[in-house]
């Protein structure tokens, strides 16, 4: 149980897409989604917290505006990053939780960004 | 502030035991986990801890000692395929995780 589905794996693309990513909670119904990214060796970065339905609060420094962030069920939430830009490269990771705060946060398999 | 500390890297034998300890100093306190992150995947969830004690799961063991604001993953038996990083992470008063850096584990054969 408690499977989480985050796709796409792998995204390659130029200066100035807008690139989405969608993460999936397949057997549960997930609450409260987290998105995260991870540079090369460095510890978690969580980005933001979303629960269904409402805006996602997000963390100091990251800008709301160029990730966009939708839950708009109880099982899915995406990810949007507009005008990608080469810096914004990273392992983006999305968590979800069930109901109950003190639920583990169960993780996608990730998606790594390369922005050339 | 809030921290988490756990040790950068360790270094252990295929088929013996390590222990890998998180100290933590928190605004609240409601539960101590332990995720395995393999390089370039995602965290998998180990284990999770509320009360003092020790938690057994196969191989792995986590232990919580709040009153010292401690725990320790224990893993036995080492498998090489346990080369990986363990996170602990610890969910404060308002159920927000802090997030330890991550002891990267070697096993050598």
């Amino acid at each position: 149980g408690a499977v989480v589905s985050q796709h796409p794996s792998w995204v390659i693309c130029k200066s100035g897409t807008s690139v989405k990513i969608e993460c999936r909670s397949l057997d549960f119904q997930a609450t409260t989604m987290f998105w995260y990214r991870q540079f090369p060796k460095q510890s978690l970065m969580l980005m933001a917290t979303s629960n269904e339905g409402s805006k996602a609060t997000y963390e100091q420094g990251v800008e709301k505006d160029k990730f966009l962030i939708n839950h708009a069920s109880l099982t899915l939430s995406t990810l949007t990053v507009t005008s990608a830009h080469p810096e914004d490269s990273s392992f983006y990771i999305c968590s979800a939780r069930g109901r109950g705060e003190s639920q583990p946060q169960h993780f996608g398999d990730g998606t790594r960004l390369s922005i050339l | 502030g809030q921290n988490i500390d756990q040790p950068t890297e360790m270094t252990a034998t295929e088929g013996a035991i390590v222990q890998i300890n998180c100290t933590y100093q928190t605004s609240g306190f409601n539960g101590l986990f332990w995720y395995q992150q393999h390089a370039g995947e995602a965290p998998t969830f180990l284990s999770y801890n509320v009360l003092d004690g020790l938690e057994e799961k196969g191989r792995f063991s986590s232990f919580l000692s709040r009153s010292k604001g401690y725990s320790y993953l224990l893993l036995k038996e080492l498998q090489m395929k346990d080369s990986a990083s363990y996170l602990c992470a610890v969910m404060d008063s308002n159920y927000q995780l802090i997030w330890g850096a991550g002891t990267k584990l070697i096993i050598k054969p």
